[in-house]
C-alpha cells in the first residue's frame, strides 16, 4: 500500500529552528508538496519539490531524498504565528495526491 | 472576492436531516474537489471534477452526493449520515484535474465543520 509518515505533534522555540520529516512509500514519485494549515482555516500551498536537493523559500527551505524516499521542512527563525499543522503529500505515479496525517507544531515563547 | 468560499462554516445535523455544504471559487480553475478531513489522519478524497464532469468517485457511500453546476460552484449534498461523518469537509480547486502535479497546486477553501448527532 501507500503511505507518508510524519510525526504527529512537534515543540519548538520562538527564534529556534525546527525540522520535520516527512518519509513516503508510492506506487512511484510525480513530486510532493508541503502544505501549512492553521487551525480552522484554509491548508496553503507552502513548497513543491521534484528533484533531489533544497529548495529555499525565505525562511522556509524543503529537502528531498527520491532514492530515500525522504523529506524535510525547515523552518528558521521561528515566529509564533508559525504554530499550525504541516501536511506532506506526494503525486504517485497515476498523479494521484497521497497526503500524510499532518505535523502539528506547537511553538512556545 | 477571491479564492475558493465554503459555506456554512458550521453545521449540525441530526442522522435524518437532508443539508448541503456549498463551496464557490473564484480562480478561473477547471477542476474542483472535496476531502474529508478527520482528527490525525490523512486527507480523504472524495470526489473530483474537472469541467463539471465527475472524473473520480472514491467508493464514498451514497448519503454523500456531490452536485457541479458549472465549473465555480460545487456542492455536497448530505442524507442520513452517520456520527462518524463528522469531520471538516474541505473543498479545493487546481487549474486542471491532475491536481498532484507542480504546475496544479491546490487552493483549498476553509472548511465546513460538520457534526452528526
Amino acid at each position: 500500500g501507500q503511505n507518508i509518515d510524519q510525526p504527529t505533534e512537534m515543540t519548538a522555540t520562538e527564534g529556534a529552528i525546527v525540522q520535520i520529516n516527512c518519509t513516503y512509500q508510492t506506487s512511484g514519485f510525480n513530486g510532493l508538496f508541503w502544505y501549512q494549515q492553521h487551525a480552522g482555516e484554509a491548508p496553503t500551498f507552502l513548497s513543491y519539490n521534484v528533484l533531489d536537493g533544497l529548495e529555499e523559500k525565505g525562511r522556509f527551505s524543503s529537502f528531498l531524498s527520491r532514492s530515500k524516499g525522504y523529506s524535510y521542512l525547515l523552518l528558521k527563525e521561528l515566529q509564533m504565528k508559525d504554530s499550525a499543522s504541516y501536511l506532506c503529500a506526494v503525486t504517485d505515479s497515476n498523479y494521484q495526491l497521497i497526503w500524510g496525517a499532518g505535523t502539528k507544531l506547537i511553538i512556545k515563547p | 472576492e477571491t479564492g475558493v468560499t465554503q459555506t456554512p462554516r458550521h453545521l449540525v445535523m441530526g442522522m435524518t436531516n437532508k443539508k448541503s455544504l456549498k463551496c464557490e471559487q473564484h480562480l478561473g480553475h477547471n477542476a474542483m474537489y472535496w476531502y474529508k478531513q478527520s482528527a490525525k489522519k490523512p486527507l480523504e478524497l472524495m470526489f473530483v471534477y474537472s469541467l463539471e464532469e465527475r472524473v473520480e468517485n472514491n467508493s464514498v457511500p451514497s448519503r454523500f452526493s456531490p452536485e457541479c453546476p458549472n465549473s465555480s460552484h460545487l456542492f455536497l449534498h448530505l442524507h442520513t449520515l452517520q456520527p462518524e461523518d463528522s469531520a471538516l469537509y474541505l473543498c479545493a480547486s487546481s487549474q486542471s484535474e491532475t491536481g498532484g502535479s507542480g504546475a496544479n497546486v491546490l487552493t483549498f477553501g476553509a472548511g465546513s465543520r460538520l457534526t452528526v448527532l
